[in-house]
């Protein structure tokens, strides 16, 4: 089955910081890949998705390639700000597959 | 359409109750999906439908568990007896069969906790 690895957190970076959340993921077939991003007391909103091999997803100054060679999808953003403070999730899945695998997320706090 | 609405957005019920959870999908969509989150965990698949089907349920759901989505619209999400275990953040998400390329569309979520 569909399993995901996220870098573990928190994360803690100033303002206009560089940043990377790692995710890796196992998954039978060729998955889509989706970054979510989740508020304090929010549900989840897509951040970005990822349909196929080489595919950048991009949105908010967020970006992630999908590498199906390492089997990663790392989030990157070049300029963090404080209201990019939230949880982070990857999550994986395959075309038939009825449900989205989540990681246990990775908390971003960002400081001024 | 103003996305997945859920309702309450807090509950707080007394050990041995039994609440519900209200879930309103976007109209068009026809699959819903029940999740669970603990507090600093990952959403945890609990069951879904499509249209008034339900197709698969977690393990995590136990006998006290029902959910419903009688005329494939909106759905219900009932715990009997509850138990201390079961405070969590509930959330409902939906999407359209084939819809995987697309990702769901999540609710703001039920928060229950039990007292």
């Amino acid at each position: 089955g569909n399993s995901v690895t996220q870098m573990e957190g928190p994360v803690t970076l100033s303002e206009e910081a560089f940043l990377t959340i790692n995710c890796t993921y196992t998954a039978t077939g060729y998955p889509s890949l989706f970054w979510y991003v989740q508020y304090p007391g929010e549900g989840l909103q897509l951040l970005l998705k990822a349909t196929k091999a080489d595919d950048k997803g991009s949105n908010k100054g967020f970006e992630a390639t999908y590498r199906k060679e390492t089997t990663s999808f790392h989030l990157e953003k070049g300029s963090v700000q404080v209201s990019d403070s939230a949880v982070y999730f990857c999550a994986p899945t395959i075309q038939g597959a009825q449900k989205l695998v989540f990681g246990q997320g990775t908390r971003l706090t960002i400081n001024p | 359409d103003t996305g997945v609405s859920q309702d309450p957005r807090h509950k707080i019920t007394k050990r041995g109750q039994n609440v519900t959870f209200r879930c309103d999908p976007i109209s068009e969509h026809n699959r819903l999906y029940w999740y669970r989150q603990t507090l600093g965990q990952g959403p945890e698949f609990l069951t879904y439908f499509q249209n008034e089907a339900q197709l698969e349920k977690s393990r995590l759901l136990s006998d006290r568990f029902s959910a419903e989505r009688p005329k494939g619209s909106f759905s219900t999400l009932e715990i009997q007896r509850t138990e201390q275990g079961d405070s969590a953040m509930y959330l409902c998400a939906s999407s359209l069969v084939g819809g995987q390329g697309h990702g769901y569309t999540f609710g703001s979520g039920t928060r229950l906790t039990v007292v």
